[in-house]
């Protein structure tokens, strides 16, 4: 079974700062991964992913993540928070069985950015 | 570029009522989703369908649920007796290959 764990349901940088926002992911089989970004009173957006490869993926509006296997992580950081980030970020995993099988979602972080 | 489209937007009902949510998969796409997220809940899986059957479902998905591919092109999503607990934002996603699937703006399902 595949879980996903993010740490901080509520994150809140200054605008202009580092983003971090934090995954952990259990697979039993390699595991494709994702960040969605859901603005208020809308639908999931991809960010980026993470399928084989090279572990450091880059995605839209300036945010990228590493997957680490050895720590079981894919953080997404960001280097320069915009107030436009604000939002909530869900960390997902699928697992890559060659067959379209389900997301396993994380709770969610929001993201507050600050003047 | 395609996206996938939901309608209602919002829904209200009453309790023990069936609702219908519809969903336009993008066109050549093979796989088909549906999620749902209670407010201030995570999002949460209740099904795919491949090939014109189930392939998988989650334990949310019982007997009051069931999904069609009556053409083409739509992915319907039928609650038979609505539940106050279906209250909840449904996602239609859908997936070619490569894992990534690309979601709908949901239904906000509400059930009075």
């Amino acid at each position: 079974a595949q879980s996903v764990t993010q740490l901080g349901s509520h994150v809140s940088v200054s605008e202009g700062a580092l983003v971090l926002l934090r995954c952990n992911y259990s697979s039993s089989v390699p595991p494709y991964l994702f960040w969605y970004v859901q603005y208020p009173n809308q639908g999931l957006q991809l960010l980026l992913k993470y399928t084989t490869g090279a572990t450091l993926v880059k995605g839209i509006n300036g945010f990228e993540a590493e997957f680490k296997k050895s720590e079981t992580s894919f953080h997404l950081t960001k280097p320069s928070a915009h107030m436009s980030d604000a939002a909530e970020y869900f960390c997902a995993v699928s697992e890559h069985t060659g067959t379209a099988s389900k997301l396993t979602f994380g709770t969610g972080t929001r993201l507050q950015v600050t003047l | 570029e395609p996206e996938v489209t939901q309608t209602p937007s919002h829904q209200v009902t009453q309790m023990g009522q069936e609702v219908i949510l519809r969903c336009v998969p993008i066109s050549n796409h093979l796989y088909f989703y549906w999620y749902r997220q209670i407010l201030g809940q995570k999002v949460e899986f209740l099904v795919s369908f491949y090939n014109n059957e189930i392939s998988e479902k989650s334990e949310i998905f019982d007997d009051q649920f069931s999904v069609e591919r009556p053409d083409g092109s739509n992915f319907t999503l039928k609650i038979r007796s609505t539940k106050l607990e279906d209250s909840a934002m449904y996602f239609c996603a859908s997936l070619l290959s490569g894992g990534t699937q690309y979601f709908g703006p949901g239904t906000r399902l509400l059930v009075l």
